[in-house]
């Protein structure tokens, strides 16, 4: 599975977009791009993920880029309860998630 | 539609005893992975079951085991348990289509002192 890399750090203001960037330069045609999150000592949480299209759910939206080198999750708008860590991961179906340090966003009121 | 579940919560062992963590599948899930996490790092995988048989598996010594059952629960053993094993014991459970997605429970707590 490619590599990722990630900010280690982000902050964004209540109420604002949270725009999170991850480069995986490396990716392979069969690879998709998965985001979860991980809130203080909790199991990870699912987001969003894709391959190729721009993708939307009622959490965040995944937007890659056409050379599928680089992605960025958005969060529209940011609430204190979005505090967490998050982990970008590509990976062919079926196989592990290969988790990396991920970025930790901070909401700030 | 019920999500993964983990047992126990938290768990105290000492170094040398041996430890049991179950997981239960999300409903209509047949594969289940499990990960450790230690303070401060990401997750790491340990192995994964795919229709109670091993398929997968990562740099972790054989004194960690496992076990699929075959309503899809799982197990995770690790005999001779020593300081380090102290983690957050995960466990996920997903279908295997082309992007199956995984589905994590709240952890398990162990500490080893």
């Amino acid at each position: 599975d490619a590599k990722t890399t990630q900010p280690p750090s982000m902050d964004c203001a209540e109420g604002r977009a949270a725009n999170l960037p991850c480069n995986h330069s490396t990716i392979s045609g069969n690879e998709y791009v998965y985001w979860y999150r991980q809130i203080h000592s909790q199991g990870p949480q699912y987001i969003i993920h894709g391959l190729k299209n721009n993708e939307t759910n009622e959490m965040a939206s995944l937007i890659i880029t056409e050379d599928r080198k680089s992605s960025t999750l958005i969060l529209p708008h940011a609430t204190l309860r979005d505090t967490a860590v998050y982990y970008c991961i590509v990976r062919v179906g079926g196989n592990k998630l290969v988790f990396g340090a991920g970025t930790i966003l901070r909401v700030k009121s | 539609e019920t999500g993964v579940t983990q047992s126990p919560t938290h768990l105290i062992k000492t170094r040398g005893q041996q430890v049991t963590l179950r997981c239960s599948s999300q409903s209509g899930h047949n594969t289940v992975s499990w990960y450790q996490q230690a303070l401060g790092q990401g997750p790491q995988f340990i192995f994964q079951y795919y229709r109670e048989e091993e398929n997968g598996r990562g740099n972790f010594p054989p004194r960690f085991s496992g076990l699929q059952f075959p309503n899809y629960s799982s197990e995770l053993n690790v005999n001779a348990l020593e300081l380090d094993d102290s983690a957050l014991y995960l466990c996920a459970s997903s279908y295997p289509l082309s992007t199956d997605t995984q589905y994590f429970g709240p952890g398990t707590r162990l500490t080893v002192l």
